[in-house]
């Protein structure tokens, strides 16, 4: 079974902090991905990496930065925290980029921005 | 750019009904469709993957369909049971990336 974990299921912090979300995957995945996932909004990509040291900016960057040095571990880091950053994050992977590979999700961290 | 659209918002049955949950999206460029459930402060687990080439995929209760030329997809649930309670979500990968677009979920509640 693919496993996807996140560091936290919550998390506050106050504005201007800089916040660390880390996810690992332990199938060897390739493509790993941060959406959030907000009220009315649905989920939004913020990055994805398909490879190591490897990252694309999603639909919505501004305001993160990522890290992917191993290829199980991708971290999403929030420079300095906003309120409007607070959200759900949830973290994904996939096998490779082929059409019929399915995103395997991680829990999720709810992150709220003081 | 792709949308994904959702409806209803939230659906509310009897336990034992079958019942129908749509998605729409706009660009029919499109690889593959997925069908994710959502339980609450939970992660996504995938449902069903339809491929553009194909009509319909099937899981147990659950039933999904893809009409591709009309940006239709729904989703049937039958016999449905209180277990089946969630958040619904549709989401779409378009052609020339790996990127999914989300729809915004239906809440999905069944009565005992």
């Amino acid at each position: 079974d693919v496993k996807v974990t996140q560091s936290s299921r919550y998390l506050v912090k106050r504005t201007g902090e800089k916040v660390f979300l880390e996810c690992v995957q332990d199938m060897d995945h390739e493509n790993m991905f941060w959406y959030r996932q907000d009220p009315g909004l649905g989920l939004r990509l913020i990055y994805f990496s398909y490879d190591v040291k490897m990252k694309e900016k999603g639909d919505i960057p501004e305001g993160y930065s990522v890290s992917r040095e191993k290829k199980e571990r991708f971290s999403l880091i929030l420079e300095s925290a906003s309120t409007n950053q607070t959200s759900m994050y949830l973290c994904a992977s996939s096998l490779t980029g082929r059409v019929r590979e399915t995103q395997y999700f991680g829990p999720g961290t709810r992150l709220l921005v003081l | 750019k792709q949308e994904v659209t959702q409806i209803p918002a939230a659906l509310s049955v009897p336990e034992g009904e079958n019942l129908v949950l749509n998605c729409s999206f706009t660009d029919s460029a499109i690889y593959n469709l997925q069908w994710f459930r959502q339980d609450p402060g939970k992660g996504l687990t995938s449902l069903l993957l339809i491929q553009s080439s194909q009509r319909e995929q099937t899981s147990g209760r659950l039933n999904a369909s893809l009409d591709k030329s009309s940006g239709r997809s729904t989703l049937y649930i039958a016999a449905s049971q209180p277990g089946d309670s969630a958040t619904y979500l549709c989401a779409v990968r378009s052609l020339g990336g790996s990127r999914l677009t989300f729809g915004e979920g239906t809440q999905l509640t069944v009565n005992p």
